[in-house]
């Protein structure tokens, strides 16, 4: 999952697995979570998101989960692909504020 | 599509010089920001505008200034650029209120100062 320090958190797994992304946020006024998917040169690419008066919403292959009790946001990714080999980010904002983002985490999806 | 391009991919100035990353959106969006990215440290936002002429400090703005005297234009200007400003500058845009929106992302540009 997103980590404080400067190392960035890496998941392996494997095509045709299931991968699940880890975020713990830090406002527990927090109302709004965002995921990107960010490629290796390119700019972030928004996933899905979830206000804080949901626990969970899907998207295409794409599920996120809010437990708002621990403070813990989840990225999951059904089915994964090649393509989906990027770094994750979180994200989340309060009152409407700007986005606070997390350190983010690899997916390296292997054959 | 939302559309959002900056100036340049790629740019290596030299300590002291003044430099100007220019990001323009094509979707009419009030909000515009600009973040750096640094390996390890997420995207830290340095700057952001809700609207032409209007400015806010982000978390890390010392040693950077910005300017939108347009709405689609939003630049940021290293005064005096200096080797710890060397990184990736990310320029987003949304549409009101900022933190309730999807921000959509330029390319980027990577900045190396010798």
């Amino acid at each position: 999952g997103e980590s404080v320090g400067l190392h960035l958190p890496t998941l392996s797994v494997q095509e045709g697995d299931n991968s699940i992304i880890n975020c713990a946020y830090s406002n527990s006024a927090s109302d709004y979570f965002i995921w990107y998917k960010q490629e290796s040169g390119k700019g972030p690419q928004f996933i899905i998101d979830i206000r804080s008066n949901m626990d969970k919403r899907q998207g295409q292959r794409v599920t996120v989960l809010l437990n708002k009790t621990v403070k813990h946001l989840s990225l999951q990714i059904a089915a994964t692909q090649p393509g989906d080999s990027a770094v994750y980010f979180c994200a989340e904002s309060f009152s409407g504020y700007a986005l606070n983002f997390g350190k983010g985490t690899s997916l390296l999806v292997t054959p | 599509d939302v559309k959002v391009t900056q100036s340049s991919r790629y740019l290596v100035k030299r300590t002291g010089e003044k430099v100007f990353l220019e990001c323009v959106q094509d979707m009419d969006h009030e909000n515009m920001f600009w973040y750096r990215q640094d390996p390890g440290l997420g995207l830290r936002l340095i700057y952001f505008s809700y609207d032409v002429k209007m400015k806010e400090k982000g978390d890390i703005p010392e040693g950077y200034s910005v300017s939108r005297e347009k709405k689609e234009r939003f630049s940021l200007i290293l005064e005096s650029a200096s080797t710890n400003q060397t990184s990736m500058y990310l320029c987003a845009s949304s549409p009101p209120p900022s933190g309730y929106n999807e921000q959509f992302f330029g390319p980027g540009t990577r900045l190396t100062v010798l």
